[in-house]
């Protein structure tokens, strides 16, 4: 079983739509996490930490629940420049973060 | 541009060569990583320094791997005798330290082999 795993998609979505991302980890020490964006052939870039009491900026929302060892990403009224790999990304003990594969959104006009 | 720079960005090379790459990170980060990325996974870690003491190194960093970091600055990561396998996006990043462990990214060096 991978440390963590997401739905490797491809998500395609109508623009406007709101879409959802799932991620879960096996590693019930992590102590912090994050979605990480990453577009075609770029290195990925922070979207957003997410914590325990789960946390909003503008479209999008994460949530954490500890107690399942599971993640989420909510992006509402989803815009063409959306379109990206959504990586869930998990921090042990140390500073080394696990990542998972990605899923893929492709937002369609 | 203040952020992780990388050099160079895209490097191919025959089978059994030595590469060498470079990252610069951001100014006064005093943590550095070095991930390999192949198509359609998410990026692996490979290792870690804090300042120039290379503090955790993974299972995925066989003996031809070996990587740097001289002067707690700028970073090189050493692929010696690549192999095909060897294919993939090598990514830095670096982070401030302390409380603050957010990594930000460098641009990648995609290396192929032949």
């Amino acid at each position: 079983r991978k440390e963590v795993e997401q739905d490797p998609g491809p998500f395609n979505v109508p623009e406007g739509a709101t879409v959802a991302f799932n991620c879960t980890y096996s590693n019930s020490a992590s102590q912090s996490f994050f979605w990480y964006r990453q577009d075609c052939r770029k290195e990925p870039k922070l979207l957003m930490s997410v914590y325990s009491s789960g946390n909003e900026d503008g479209r999008f929302t994460a949530q954490l629940n500890r107690a399942s060892q599971y993640i989420s990403l909510l992006i509402r009224d989803s815009k063409l420049s959306d379109s990206a790999t959504y990586l869930c990304v998990v921090r042990g003990s140390n500073y080394q973060l696990i990542w998972g594969a990605g899923t893929k959104l492709i937002i369609k006009p | 541009d203040t952020g992780v720079s990388q050099d160079p960005r895209h490097k191919i090379t025959k089978r059994g060569q030595n590469v060498t790459f470079r990252c610069d990170p951001i100014s006064e980060h005093n943590r550095l990583y070095w991930y390999r990325q192949t198509l359609g996974q998410g990026p692996e870690f490979l290792t870690y320094f804090q300042n120039e003491a290379q503090l955790e190194k993974s299972r995925l960093l066989s003996d031809r791997f070996s990587a740097e970091r001289p002067k707690g600055s700028f970073s090189t990561l050493e692929i010696q005798r690549t192999e095909q396998g060897d294919s993939a996006m090598y990514l830095c990043a670096s982070s401030p330290g302390g409380a603050d462990n957010t990594q930000y990214f460098g641009p990648g060096t995609r290396l192929t082999v032949l």
